[in-house]
């Protein structure tokens, strides 16, 4: 079955610096990958998503993912945090190698940005 | 258009309750997911349907069930309330394609007691 894996349960980083939230995926057949927010109290939103073509991914708010199939990864990044992008991510995966399979969350990364 | 819409958004039950949660989709979306979501699993799936059909089901026990009616409109159902069952439940809407991306309602916060 398909998983998906976010080692870090919580990032710090400084406003300004650069942001990296990690993913990492296992699937039988290729991947379609996602990266979503949640503010608190609020659902899920939608950042960005890898189906096919070039690796790198740009989303809403400046964020961007790089799919790696060698290291099968779809790190999150942006290039200078913002204290309003401090949030819980989550990445999640669906297989495309196993017919209609459901979408699969990581536990989610807590990202807080520091003023 | 008007998003994702979850009814309750708080709920409180008892040990042994049943509960039935509803969720409207984005007019247009035939596929409707749910999740459950809590501090230590995160999300983990429940059921997925489109167009009124389960297209998958997660690894749950027999009390949670759901069905998605015409309109698209889902509900889920919880039967024999356990207090491991207090989670925010999520649902999500999409076109209903694999490569979609969906869009998820504000939740319904349950409770047990």
């Amino acid at each position: 079955a398909q998983s998906v894996a976010q080692p870090e349960d919580q990032v710090n980083v400084a406003e300004g610096n650069p942001l990296t939230v990690k993913c990492t995926y296992s699937v039988s057949g290729n991947p379609y990958l996602f990266w979503y927010v949640q503010y608190p109290n609020r659902g899920l939103q939608f950042l960005l998503k890898y189906i096919t073509g070039d690796n790198l991914v740009k989303g809403s708010y400046g964020f961007e993912a790089e799919f790696n199939k060698s290291q099968t990864s779809f790190h999150l990044k942006k290039p200078s945090a913002l204290v309003s992008d401090s949030a819980l991510y989550f990445c999640a995966v669906r297989d495309m190698g196993r017919g209609n399979t459901p979408l699969v969350f990581g536990k989610g990364t807590r990202l807080s940005v520091i003023a | 258009k008007a998003g994702v819409t979850q009814t309750p958004r708080y709920l409180i039950k008892t040990r042994g309750q049943q509960v039935t949660l509803s969720c409207s989709p984005i007019s247009g979306h035939r596929s409707v997911s749910w999740y459950q979501q809590t501090p230590g699993q995160g999300l983990q799936f429940l059921f997925e349907y489109f167009s009124e059909t389960q297209r998958n089901k997660g690894n749950f026990p027999g009390r949670f069930s759901g069905r998605q009616f015409s309109n698209s409109r889902s509900e889920m159902n919880v039967s024999t309330l356990e207090l491991g069952d207090s989670a925010l439940y999520l649902c999500a809407s999409s076109l209903g394609a694999s490569s979609n991306e969906q869009f998820f309602g504000p939740g319904t916060r349950l409770t047990v007691l």
